[in-house]
């Protein structure tokens, strides 16, 4: 199957700074990425849908000035936590979806990045 | 989308076959079922999907009911690299999103 990467693979950083996630998707070409979020023992939440080229669509409740996504190529897309606090310590998971979407299979994930806030 | 019901945990002896239940009452004919799974600290991982016919692949096999409000997944001899929680879904096909439940925890025991 196609591979998404996601880096760093875990983070920790002060509150108040700023942190920057990057999805690639590395064998393929994704019109379409997603940002989920998940705390502990919780399912995944979706945050946003990012075009490539276009305005991130996010979830409701999910603050698009403090979520800031970038999906400025067609094999990656960044997430950046600004301004952290410990309440912004999760597991982000991205996910592609491959272009034109023609198979059932047409969207992969990432192995996840967890963030932690001190 | 389609809500789907699962039971929150579940264990199995490892060697033998793992049946997750999903209810889907509300399925329409357009909307497929999906299962993915998640190993913990990692990400989702496709594992099946179908749409009214059985479907089986290397890793599981699917049984939808007749009327569609009910499938299971079969893992056929469960191994303990199977526990995970599993995350049945129901969508149509080629949707924009993929929204996860709570899942069924699965634990395979030695």
């Amino acid at each position: 199957g196609a591979v998404v990467s996601q880096h760093p693979s875990w983070v920790i950083c002060k509150s108040g700074t700023s942190v920057k996630i990057e999805c690639r998707s590395l064998d393929f070409q994704a019109t379409t990425m997603f940002w989920y979020r998940q705390f502990p023992k919780q399912s995944l939440m979706l945050m946003a849908t990012s075009n490539e080229g276009s305005k991130a669509t996010y979830e409701q409740g999910v603050e698009k000035d403090k979520f800031l996504i970038n999906h400025a190529s067609l094999t990656l897309s960044t997430l950046t936590v600004t301004s952290a606090h410990p309440e912004d310590s999760s597991f982000y998971i991205c996910s592609a979806r491959t272009s034109g979407g023609s198979g059932y299979n047409e969207q992969f994930f990432g192995p996840g990045t967890r963030l932690t806030v001190l | 989308d389609a809500k789907t019901t699962q039971p929150p945990s579940m264990d199995c002896a490892e060697g033998r076959a793992a049946n997750l239940p999903c209810n889907h009452s509300t399925i329409s004919g357009n909307e497929y079922v999906y299962w993915y799974r998640q190993i913990h600290s990692q990400g989702p991982q496709y594992i099946i999907h179908g749409l009214k016919n059985n479907e089986t692949n290397e890793m599981a096999s699917l049984i939808i009911t007749e009327d569609r409000k009910s499938s299971t997944l079969i893992l056929p001899h469960a191994t303990l690299r199977d526990t995970a929680v599993y995350y049945c879904i129901v969508r149509v096909n080629g949707a924009q999103k993929l929204v996860f439940g709570q899942g069924t925890r699965l634990t395979i025991n030695p």
